[in-house]
């Protein structure tokens, strides 16, 4: 079974700029979550998606938002790019209702 | 609400030497508890996880942790450590509704040959 794919790998955007990462879940699952990984903060969630719709929020500004479509693969989008953005961007999917997540290898994003 | 605190950001051991990395939680729930790893450029790796029965968790690599709940405690260890251990760790703990994970800020892990 394939495992959870994240595009694009890497990322540079210059700042104000938008971007969009892309997450496709293993096959079968229906939650998708995202995080925020930086040398200074660890891991941060960002929110969860199930079944198309937002199921859990973090503490993010609303320049970060996302969506899921039907087929449970999954986008987020950050607008107004700031240099604090820069991080890797992880994905992770899982069953409905099931604590096993599964992570996908990233997105790098820098803002120059 | 839920947070965990992994004592200790850089541990080093010799090659055949104990691991021992620290996690303490604090759940004002029942915890499901989580040890990932993570290589570099890459994500995040499920080692093991506690969600209820048997207190002590075996997972991959040779790696087991024990649920402490009078302790809050979570520590993950492998009685000999190889080379290809040298990782970032993480704690998780969930137990909320959902699938929000509080992940704690990561242990270096070095082994020294």
């Amino acid at each position: 079974k394939a495992g959870v794919t994240q595009t694009p790998r890497y990322l540079i955007k210059t700042r104000g700029q938008q971007v969009t990462l892309s997450c496709s879940p293993i096959s079968g699952h229906r939650s998708v979550s995202w995080y925020q990984q930086t040398p200074g903060q660890g891991l941060q969630f960002l929110f969860e998606y199930f079944s198309e719709t937002q199921r859990n929020k973090g503490n993010f500004p609303g320049r970060f938002s996302g969506r899921q479509f039907s087929n449970s693969r999954s986008e987020m989008n950050v607008s107004t790019l700031e240099l604090g953005d820069s991080a890797l961007y992880l994905c992770a999917s899982s069953l409905a209702y099931s604590y096993e997540q599964y992570f996908g290898p990233g997105t790098r994003l820098t803002v120059t | 609400a839920q947070s965990v605190t992994q004592l200790g950001s850089h541990v080093s051991v010799s090659e055949g030497a104990l691991v021992l990395l620290r996690c303490n939680y604090s759940s004002s729930v029942p915890p499901y508890l989580f040890w990932y790893v993570q290589y570099p450029n890459q994500g995040l790796q499920l080692l093991l996880k506690y969600t209820t029965g048997a207190t002590l968790v075996k997972g991959i690599n040779g790696f087991e942790a024990e649920f402490k709940k009078s302790e809050t405690s979570f520590h993950l260890t492998k009685p000999s450590a190889h080379m290809s251990d040298a990782a970032e760790y993480f704690c998780a703990v969930t137990g909320g509704t959902g699938n929000q994970f509080y992940f704690g800020t990561g242990t270096s892990l070095t082994v020294i040959p």
